[in-house]
């Protein structure tokens, strides 16, 4: 079946700090990728997302690149700020009718900015 | 335009009783998924309703069902609690079905004693 790894945190940066937060999947076909954060008391905001190979999704300074030869899409930020500081995960929706809405997602990894 | 709309935002059950929960899509969109959020399982997918029809199904027991209604909205309902239903559980609407985004409401917070 389909399956998203999350490289575990908290991952604790310094404001201003680069980010990478690692996302790994497995899939049959060319499954959708997506980064979704949470906030504290708050659902899912979609961040970005890729359908297809070499696809790169951007949002907010945000940026994930769909890499099919290494089956990942690794979340990137140049500065990071405290604002940032939320829960992130990666997710993968399979093409199809077996898809649909269903999404896989990764375990989460807390990001903390510090001033 | 309003979000996605879960109610109620908390609610505390004992074992046993059963729950319905709620949810209001977007205006316009006729997808609903429902996921469960836990610390132990993370998020995981319940099922999903397209046009009043359940199209997908995740792998939890039968206490677990849901429904929509022909203005979108949905419910699920969990009978005969167990403290493992402990869970945020979120609601999230689309346009259609595998091509638009999902988007998420802020999710109902259930505790079973």
């Amino acid at each position: 079946g389909n399956s998203v790894t999350q490289m575990e945190g908290p991952v604790t940066l310094s404001e201003e700090a680069f980010l990478t937060i690692n996302c790994t999947y497995t899939a049959t076909g060319y499954p959708s990728l997506f980064w979704y954060v949470q906030y504290p008391g708050e659902g899912l905001q979609l961040l970005l997302k890729a359908t297809k190979a070499d696809d790169k999704g951007s949002n907010k300074g945000f940026e994930a690149t769909y890499r099919k030869e290494t089956t990942s899409f690794h979340l990137e930020k140049g500065s990071v700020q405290v604002s940032d500081s939320a829960v992130y995960f990666c997710a993968l929706r399979q093409l199809g009718a077996g898809g649909g809405n269903k999404l896989t997602f990764g375990t989460g990894t807390q990001l903390k900015v510090e001033l | 335009k309003a979000g996605v709309t879960q109610t109620p935002r908390y609610l505390i059950k004992t074992r046993g009783q059963q729950v319905t929960l709620s949810c209001s899509p977007i205006s316009g969109h006729r997808s609903v998924s429902w996921y469960q959020q836990t610390p132990g399982q993370g998020l995981q997918f319940l099922f999903e309703y397209f046009s009043e029809t359940q199209r997908n199904k995740g792998n939890f027991p039968g206490r677990f069902s849901g429904r929509q209604f022909s203005n979108s909205r949905s419910e699920m309902n969990v009978s005969t609690l167990e403290l493992g239903d402990s869970a945020l559980y979120l609601c999230a609407s689309s346009l259609e079905r595998g091509s638009s985004p999902l988007h998420f409401g802020n999710g109902t917070r259930l505790t079973v004693t």
